[in-house]
């Protein structure tokens, strides 16, 4: 049992390049989440999902994009890097039941943009 | 103005030195209330869930409590590998189980 898995751990883009991040989870959550944490920020919330084949935006979702086509994994965009998106990513998974609210975090992805 | 405020921002223990950090939160509606243990180059790591006043969880040498206005963690006896970044979270109603952060608290136990 995994739980959350992301890849890739490291990554660095120029300004202008496209990149995609993969957020895979055995635990069968219907609710998936990427966040972005930046020093003295805390985690924010970037996109969610409820479901597969659903998303929805959270606190800072521009320049971005997700798709959920897979229940089991929940993918997040950068079409045009910016160095503002120069940062460490956390995608997180729950179940969504009444009364279990808690999410499971992946590792992380530290993405540097020059 | 922050929904999630924690305190203090960094804390320095000596080994066996007990201690409490503390979440206030001004959110209404309180579904839960969370905290994440973090260690660095981690992601965070679920510790407990309180969903309402007079709760109390217990883990080891943690304990979480929680009022209708803040939670304290309190660390008992604490050992050099509790030394983590220690994150309080909350849903409130109706945010469909959007999670909202503190910035942490630093936790430094010296042997």
């Amino acid at each position: 049992n995994a739980g959350v898995t992301q890849t890739p751990k490291f990554r660095v883009l120029k300004t202008g390049q496209s990149m995609t991040l993969l957020c895979a989870q055995d635990m069968n959550h219907e609710y998936m989440y990427w966040y972005r944490q930046d020093p003295g920020m805390g985690l924010r919330l970037i996109h969610y999902s409820v479901g597969e084949g659903t998303t929805a935006k959270g606190e800072v979702p521009d320049g971005y994009n997700v798709s959920r086509l897979k229940k089991q994994n929940f993918l997040l965009g950068l079409e045009s890097a910016a160095p503002s998106q120069t940062s460490v990513y956390f995608c997180a998974s729950s179940s969504g039941l009444a009364g279990a609210y808690e999410q499971y975090f992946g590792p992380g992805t530290r993405l540097t943009v020059t | 103005e922050d929904q999630v405020t924690q305190s203090p921002e960094a804390l320095r223990l000596q080994e066996g030195e007990s201690s409490s950090l503390n979440c206030s939160y001004t959110v209404s509606g309180l579904r839960g209330l969370f905290w994440y243990r973090q260690d660095p180059g981690k992601g965070p790591e679920f510790l407990f869930t309180l969903y309402s006043a007079g709760e109390e969880k217990e883990k080891e040498r943690l304990k979480a409590t929680l009022t209708k206005k803040e939670s304290f963690l309190h660390i008992t006896a604490p050992k050099p590998e509790d030394s983590a970044t220690y994150l309080c979270a909350v849903i409130q109603g109706g945010s469909n189980y959007k999670l909202t952060f503190g910035k942490g608290t630093l936790l430094t136990v010296n042997p």
